[in-house]
């Protein structure tokens, strides 16, 4: 299984851009980055998923360099209700495990 | 649309207890993932269905721990001679379909707070 590494905690004020990095040194030909995002009391929410270079939505923007050792979460102009855990995953088939496997997260703190 | 729901919302139980944790997944979805998580921690991986089939149980702690899918829509999470240490969130989680070369969305459920005394 891809071992993931993301950041314990993160603080931001409204209105920054935010941009959390994962490493994920062992990631396979097949895997996938995916981010997800908890809040208190609320299960998982999937935020968005990439395999390399750039990938953007609604939400959030993710960054996978070539080698795809590492990628990167922008949040731009976050606000209070970001405030939430973010995890980084790899996930893929075949091969690889489609389990995805959750590390502690990263959890922001976004500040008036 | 309804998304995944779970009941109870919160169960309080004594050690040594049977309890039984029921989750409905959004209508269609064919995969259904149980986690459990607790406090600080992301949530860890008990086991898979696709259809009523358990695809992969590798994360079930110990034989304590069963769920079943029968018609292949709600699952049912059964633990027996429950302990303290099983005190945790426990989270359902559905997806369209079997993971296929990719991640597929996972749409996760409010959980239920299990706590043995």
């Amino acid at each position: 299984l891809a071992k993931t590494t993301q950041p314990i905690s993160m603080d931001s004020y409204e209105g920054q851009e935010v941009n959390i990095t994962c490493s994920h040194n062992n990631i396979a030909t097949n895997d996938y980055i995916t981010w997800y995002q908890q809040f208190p009391s609320q299960g998982p929410r999937f935020i968005i998923q990439g395999y390399k270079t750039k990938v953007t939505n609604e939400v959030a923007s993710l960054f996978i360099p070539a080698d795809r050792k590492s990628s990167t979460l922008s949040l731009p102009r976050v606000s209070l209700s970001d405030t939430a855990v973010y995890y980084c995953l790899v996930v893929g088939t075949p091969g690889g495990s489609y389990i995805p496997t959750f590390g502690r997260g990263t959890s922001l703190i976004v500040h008036p | 649309g309804a998304g995944v729901s779970q009941t109870p919302s919160n169960k309080v139980t004594e050690k040594g207890k049977y309890v039984e944790l029921r989750c409905d997944p959004i209508s269609g979805h064919t995969a259904l993932y149980w986690y459990r998580q607790s406090l600080g921690q992301g949530p860890e991986f008990l086991i898979y269905f696709q259809g009523t089939g358990a695809a992969d149980d590798s994360g079930l702690p110990n034989d304590r721990f069963f769920a079943v899918r029968p018609e292949g829509s709600v699952s049912t999470l059964k633990i027996q001679r429950t302990e303290r240490g099983d005190s945790a969130v426990y989270l359902c989680a559905s997806s369209l379909t079997a993971p296929q070369g990719r991640h597929n969305e996972q749409f996760f459920g409010p959980g239920t707070r299990l706590t043995v005394l």
